[in-house]
């Protein structure tokens, strides 16, 4: 199994482009979330999906923030437009209902 | 103004020593818990996780002790390797609204 997968691994962007991060979940896993890691705040989940459909959206910052799972195997989330302060290592995980994640390797983006 | 970041409990061991990272959760309600590793660029990788109904579950050189008396979660680690480096991150997971909540973690460093 190849495990969750994220891309792309770097991204470095200026402010105000759109950025698009891609995930890929572990076949078969039914619930997909997006962690947002910061020296400054931890781990942090800003959204999650259940059977593609989105059921806490609460941790997401502003509405610049945008995430969507067309299908069970793929989701994206998308900051548009980005700031310097969005600048963190952004972290999908998958699982089968409510059991253990597994993390992907995460994005780390960079915003000047 | 100056930036603060997260304070990280730390823990440094001599190579072959036992390990202990504690964790305090913050809901009584909590039925499931896991312990993750994260090692430096990498995202976070289960290592073990208990149910509320048990007090104690072992691994392979790891063993989760749960006192939900207290709220407190445990992780020992026997025969501390220098690949047991990373932080750990505790999650505790609520029913009600079905997600797991990180704490800030504690960094290992082991000392060859």
């Amino acid at each position: 199994d190849a495990g969750v997968i994220q891309s792309p691994r770097h991204e470095v962007t200026e402010m105000g482009q759109e950025v698009t991060l891609r995930c890929k979940p572990i076949s078969g896993h039914n619930s997909l979330f997006w962690y947002r890691q910061t020296m400054m705040r931890g781990l942090e989940l800003l959204i999650y999906f259940n059977n593609n459909v989105p059921i806490d959206d609460s941790g997401m910052p502003e509405d610049r923030f945008s995430a969507k799972m067309p299908n069970a195997s793929f989701s994206t989330l998308k900051i548009q437009p980005s700031e310097p302060r969005d600048s963190a290592v952004y972290f999908c995980a998958s699982s089968l209902d409510w059991d253990q994640q597994f993390f992907g390797p995460g994005t780390r983006l960079t915003v000047l | 103004g100056e930036s603060v970041g997260l304070h990280l409990p730390t823990l440094s061991v001599q190579e072959g020593d036992n390990s202990i990272i504690n964790c305090a959760y913050s809901n009584s309600a909590s039925d499931y818990f896991i312990w993750y590793k994260q090692e430096s660029g990498k995202g976070p990788q289960f290592i073990i996780d208990i149910r509320s109904n048990m007090d104690k579950r072992q691994g392979q050189r790891v063993t989760v002790l749960l006192n939900k008396t207290v709220k407190h979660l445990s992780l020992q680690i026997a025969a501390t390797q220098p690949g047991d480096s990373a932080v750990y991150f505790c999650a505790e997971n609520i029913p009600t609204g079905n997600q797991f909540y990180f704490g800030t973690g504690t960094s290992l460093t082991v000392i060859p």
